[in-house]
């Protein structure tokens, strides 16, 4: 697609349940990010993928959060047993092929999930 | 660890004022620098970047120099519309560091009355 696509864009959830939010990259992105924004914060980074395989997760904040790329495009990351402090927008982003660590590469980000948990 | 520190907001401007939003930084390794901008209802767009120590990124009458000096990269523009009102993030990207990865400031909210 022209952009990154995230879906849902709102997510209203209970706390305790199961949520996850899915990301549609640039075409022919092959590195795409996960970030978390608070409200009134920056984004905060959670995870990077180069291709199929987690390059860095260091972000995530705990066990209950995971993120897969099978084919190497669609993303999705997943919450469990979600907590009132999950309550964020979850901003996912792509880029073209040489990841973080090469500097021509503009990171473009689509208009995030916003997840609140009641 | 990186880190980046700007401003805090809000930030409110008469249409066609100059607008300085100050953004300083600590990172280990040689970042690039940039600003994001938010439009209300919008995703992060990227606004400009410097890749280099004395580097100027500049677009839509947006422009801030890269400053290992004083490791800043203040934003500034020059006359600002109505249509500029948004939050503007400042961020880092250290290859020596934080792998890679944005690291961005918490935002300054401006907003231009006309």
């Amino acid at each position: 697609g022209a952009g990154v696509s995230q879906t849902p864009s709102n997510k209203v959830t209970e706390k305790g349940k199961y949520v996850e939010l899915r990301c549609d990259p640039i075409s022919g992105h092959t590195a795409l990010y996960w970030y978390r924004q608070s409200l009134g914060q920056g984004p905060e980074f959670l995870i990077y993928f180069q291709g199929t395989g987690a390059a860095d997760d260091s972000g995530l904040p705990n066990d209950r959060f995971f993120a897969v790329r099978p084919e190497g495009s669609v993303s999705t990351l997943k919450i469990q047993r979600t907590e009132r402090g999950d309550s964020a927008v979850y901003l996912c982003a792509s880029s073209q092929g040489g990841g973080p660590n090469y500097s021509g590469n503009t990171i473009y980000f689509g208009e995030g999930s916003w997840l609140t948990v009641v | 660890g990186d880190s980046v520190t700007q401003m805090e907001g809000p930030v409110t401007l008469s249409e066609e004022a100059f607008l300085t939003i100050n953004c300083t930084y600590t990172a280990t390794g040689y970042p690039s620098l940039f600003w994001y901008v938010q439009y209300p209802g919008e995703g992060l767009q990227l606004l400009l970047k410097a890749t280099k120590a004395d580097d100027k990124g500049s677009n839509k009458g947006f422009e801030a120099t890269y400053r290992k000096e004083t490791t800043s990269f203040h934003l500034e523009k020059g006359s600002v519309q109505v249509s500029d009102s948004a939050v503007y993030f400042c961020a880092l990207r250290d290859y020596g560091g934080s792998q890679g990865n944005l690291i961005f400031g918490k935002g300054t909210k401006l907003s231009v009355k006309p």
